[in-house]
């Protein structure tokens, strides 16, 4: 069964950091690019960054440019998000999602930016 | 990277045809091929219901139809059943970034 099951969400302050993880499962990972797209509460969706199969091609939101960083490791079939200088609005679900077209998405992690 | 438009809701009963539009710009929607639409239900992840304009993805009904003119994308649902009842997003590639819709309301009557 194709997969992506995502992880490391929790409650922190404002200025911290958080890494979230994204475990890919029943395809072959290294084929294809990634992404991660967030939804704050009672809001609608917000891609945030993508990486491409390689991790030649990385791109960000304004958004989150400079203080995001997405990695992937496809020998552990993972892919992550490092989120620093966290902000109050930064509080949303974080979902990855499989190619640009986000055709398979995890169940999302919950990250909470609250002091 | 400004967000697509989209209506807050629609609405129609059962059996009805509703479509909702996703207006861009010529920088995203209407300079490529590459829109989608999501269906998402209280509390769970996205689905895709539409890729590339007006493709279906494998298990998707045929009830569920896209096409593009111009800036402007559609999401047509004939046969309005009640299990159609959610939020719809559309999305486009826009060159380096990707850019959602504020995302649809669906209610069926």
């Amino acid at each position: 069964e194709v997969q992506l099951v995502e992880s490391g969400g929790g409650l922190v302050k404002p200025g911290g950091s958080l890494r979230l993880s994204c475990a890919a499962s029943g395809f072959t990972f290294s084929s294809y690019s990634m992404n991660w797209v967030r939804q704050a509460p009672g809001k609608g969706l917000e891609w945030v960054s993508s990486i491409s199969s390689s991790s030649s091609y990385i791109y960000y939101a304004d958004s989150v440019k400079g203080r995001f960083t997405i990695s992937r490791d496809n020998a552990k079939n993972s892919l992550y998000l490092q989120m620093n200088s966290l902000r109050a609005e930064d509080t949303a679900v974080y979902y990855c999602a499989r190619e640009a077209v986000l055709n398979i998405w995890g169940q999302g992690t919950m990250v909470t930016v609250s002091s | 990277q400004s967000a697509l438009t989209q209506p807050a809701s629609v609405s129609g009963s059962p059996g009805q045809s509703i479509t909702i539009s996703c207006t861009g710009t010529s920088s995203d929607v209407g300079s490529y091929n590459l829109v989608s639409w999501y269906q998402q239900h209280p509390g769970k992840a996205p689905k895709l219901m539409i890729y590339e304009g007006s493709k279906r993805p494998s298990g998707v009904s045929n009830r569920f139809s896209g096409s593009k003119s111009g800036n402007t994308a559609s999401l047509t649902i004939s046969g309005l059943q009640a299990e159609d009842e959610a939020d719809y997003y559309c999305c486009s590639y826009a060159g380096s970034s990707t850019v959602f819709g504020g995302g649809t309301k669906l209610t069926v009557l």
